[in-house]
């Protein structure tokens, strides 16, 4: 199975901050990489697929970057609801695999 | 608006069984592959299962497979994940997930090479394997 190394694993931020976090993966996945967010009592949220396409209805702050092993998911002013955990997943090969997680704290 | 819930979850001893259901509603449920993913406490998310839209394609994880079966009923708009002989590591958060596809991914002479994403989760139920 393809391993998904993100980081960090804890990511400590104020409201407007920027915030990046890495996916790594252990082969090329091509562009076939999606990100989700995670707030634990809730559902987790699709938020990006196919390296950079927004999931409809998610802001316009969000956005995602890469190609082949090494991508990146970039929150350009963190606001109160966008605390969560994050976490990639490669779909490019059968099981998908997700990454670590990356939780994003105040 | 796309809702999934859970339902099943509990504490179980080690070598029991235990079914989880999910109630989908707000789409064509049998246009649509589904899934099941679980949360491992201090792990992260692990692909558990899938089915494809009219069950003829069903994927396992190396983990379950052999102990867990996925099954859907499309005229009640339900998924489902009998587990048998569970284990402590089977302990987990587990979410049912809906494929933006109506397969699990590109998948020929009954094995699945390439997989998707999930469009839509629900919360979860939680599965205690502990004596």
């Amino acid at each position: 199975d393809i391993q998904m190394t993100q980081s960090p694993s804890t990511l400590s931020a104020s409201v407007g901050d920027r915030v990046s976090i890495t996916c790594r993966a252990s082969q090329n996945i091509g562009n076939w990489l999606a990100w989700y967010q995670h707030t634990p009592g809730k559902a987790p949220k699709l938020v990006i697929y196919r390296v950079s396409d927004l999931k409809s209805g998610v802001p316009s702050r969000f956005s995602g970057s890469g190609s082949g092993t090494e991508f990146t998911l970039t929150i350009s002013s963190l606001q109160p609801n966008d605390f969560a955990t994050y976490y990639c997943q490669q779909y490019n090969s059968f099981p998908g695999t997700f990454g670590g997680g990356t939780k994003v704290e105040i | 608006e796309v809702q999934l819930v859970e339902s099943g979850g509990g504490l179980v001893q080690p070598g029991r069984s235990l079914r989880l259901s999910c109630a989908a509603s707000g789409f064509i449920f049998d246009d649509y592959a589904m899934h099941w993913v679980r949360l491992v406490p201090g792990k992260g998310l692990e692909w558990v299962s899938g089915i494809s839209w009219n069950s003829g394609t069903r994927g396992y994880a190396d983990s379950v497979e052999g102990r867990f079966t996925i099954s859907r009923d499309n005229a009640k708009n339900s998924l489902y994940l009998e587990m048998n002989s569970l284990r402590a590591e089977d302990t987990a958060l587990y979410f049912c997930a809906k494929d933006p596809t109506d397969r699990l991914g590109y998948c020929s002479g009954g094995k699945c090479y390439s997989m998707n994403y999930f469009d839509y989760w629900g919360q979860g139920t939680l599965v205690t394997v502990s004596s």
